[in-house]
């Protein structure tokens, strides 16, 4: 699996757009990209994943450049709640790992 | 449906002594995985499951040990507990293969003394 290369801090003011790079240039074709948040302790919880088109759900959404190298995970309107470390997973598609790098913290500010 | 649930919340061993970390869930899953994550880092995984009666090993799986006697159940056993094993475990399950979410359970924090 393709490694990945996000920013290891990030600050937000609520109410505005959060805007989370992740970097995957060994990328290959059939690996998707996840993203998910770890808020304080607690268990992993999923946010989104794409392959090659932009994805959009209830949480978030999620940009893929046309040569798929790069993503960033879009909080539109973040709030004091979304604080948490963000992870950006390369994963193929059939293969069964989840490898985790250290993520994103993402601290949002009132 | 309750998940993925782990038990128990807190251990506290001393050294040498064994336990089991006990993960089920309740999805029909094919797919079960146990993370540690030590303070500050990353998840890594330690071992995982592809179904009943198959596992496999992870990043860090020395140590440990597995089995899968049941789609819904995938304990995992320390041996012989070292401080290094001082961590949060993590179980995980997803429905397959395919692209589908991982959804974890919500850890259990051990300290070896």
């Amino acid at each position: 699996d393709a490694k990945t290369t996000q920013p290891t801090s990030m600050d937000c003011a609520e109410g505005r757009a959060a805007n989370l790079p992740c970097n995957h240039s060994t990328i290959s074709g059939n690996e998707y990209v996840y993203w998910y948040r770890q808020i304080h302790s607690q268990g992993p919880q999923y946010i989104i994943h794409g392959l090659k088109n932009n994805e959009t759900n209830e949480m978030a959404s999620l940009i893929i450049t046309e040569d798929r190298k790069s993503s960033t995970l879009i909080l539109p309107h973040a709030t004091l709640r979304d604080t948490a470390v963000y992870y950006c997973i390369v994963r193929t598609s059939g293969t069964y790992k989840y490898i985790f790098g250290t993520g994103t913290r993402l601290k949002v500010l009132a | 449906n309750a998940g993925v649930t782990q038990t128990p919340k807190f251990q506290v061993l001393k050294t040498g002594q064994s336990m089991t970390l006990q993960c089920a869930q309740d999805m029909n899953h094919e797919y079960m995985s146990w993370y540690r994550q030590d303070p500050g880092m990353g998840l890594r995984l330690i071992h995982y499951s592809v179904g009943a009666g198959i596992t496999d090993q992870g990043e860090v799986p020395n140590g440990y040990n597995v089995s899968r006697s049941t789609t819904e159940d995938f304990p995992l056993r320390l041996l012989s507990a070292a401080p290094s094993q001082t961590s949060v475990y993590f179980c995980a399950s997803r429905e397959g293969k395919g692209p589908y979410e991982q959804y974890f359970g919500p850890g259990t924090r051990l300290t070896v003394t």
